[in-house]
């Protein structure tokens, strides 16, 4: 079982490069969320996607864009990265048909902004 | 807005020793709150959620939690820690017609032999 899938697990970036975050869910879930994770801060959101189609900001929006490509992919892409942005990056998604439910979590990408 | 505190970053333990870790909300009415686990570099699993119900709640990893109203509070117990519990633990909430969670600082627990 795959679960959620990110790539890639590892980014080494210069500062103004652009890349994307790619993640994939197999579990037929409707919504998807990218978070990052810096020491002392806990989880932020960045950006979520309700369903296809749709994208809201979160909480640190700020130098993100996203993409829901289809039901299984939702991609976040850093256009101009900053020293700002090294951090975790967490994909999760959730089934919430029936209301508020559990996430699932990739395994993270560690960026690293030079 | 909903929020959630955790006010311990680091709680340190022996193996074999009881644990307890805190966690507040700050929200009207009764939230969906959420205990997760992280493990060293891998993402967050769920140990247990609380949506209503039986104030004390049983999850994986013998893993247990109570929701008090009265405190705002949904505190994370374990009778005897093992050394694999050691990781970081995050309490989240999401309250009224949200669905999204919102995540405390975490906890990070450190088990000494």
């Amino acid at each position: 079982n795959a679960g959620v899938t990110q790539t890639p697990k590892f980014q080494v970036l210069k500062t103004g490069q652009s890349m994307t975050l790619q993640c994939a869910q197999d579990m037929n879930h409707n919504s998807m969320y990218w978070y990052r994770q810096d020491p002392g801060m806990g989880l932020r959101l960045i950006y979520y996607s309700a369903s296809e189609g749709t994208t809201d900001k979160g909480e640190v929006p700020n130098g993100y864009n996203v993409s829901r490509l289809n039901k299984r992919e939702f991609s976040l892409r850093l256009e101009s990265a900053a020293p700002s942005q090294t951090s975790v990056y967490f994909c999760a998604s959730s089934d919430r048909s029936g209301g508020p439910e559990k996430l699932f979590f990739g395994s993270g990408t560690q960026l690293s902004v030079l | 807005a909903q929020s959630v505190t955790q006010p311990d970053i680091h709680i340190t333990v022996s193996e074999g020793a009881s644990l307890e870790l805190r966690c507040n909300y700050s929200y009207g009415a009764t939230p969906y709150l959420f205990w997760y686990v992280q493990s060293p570099g891998q993402g967050l699993q769920l140990l247990l959620k609380y949506f209503s119900g039986d104030t004390l709640v049983q999850g994986i990893k013998g893993f247990e939690a109570e929701f008090k109203r009265s405190q705002s509070s949904f505190n994370l117990r374990k009778p005897s820690v093992h050394w694999s519990d050691a990781a970081e633990y995050f309490c989240a909430v999401i309250s009224g017609g949200s669905y999204i969670p919102t995540f405390g600082r975490g906890t990070s627990l450190i088990v000494h032999p």
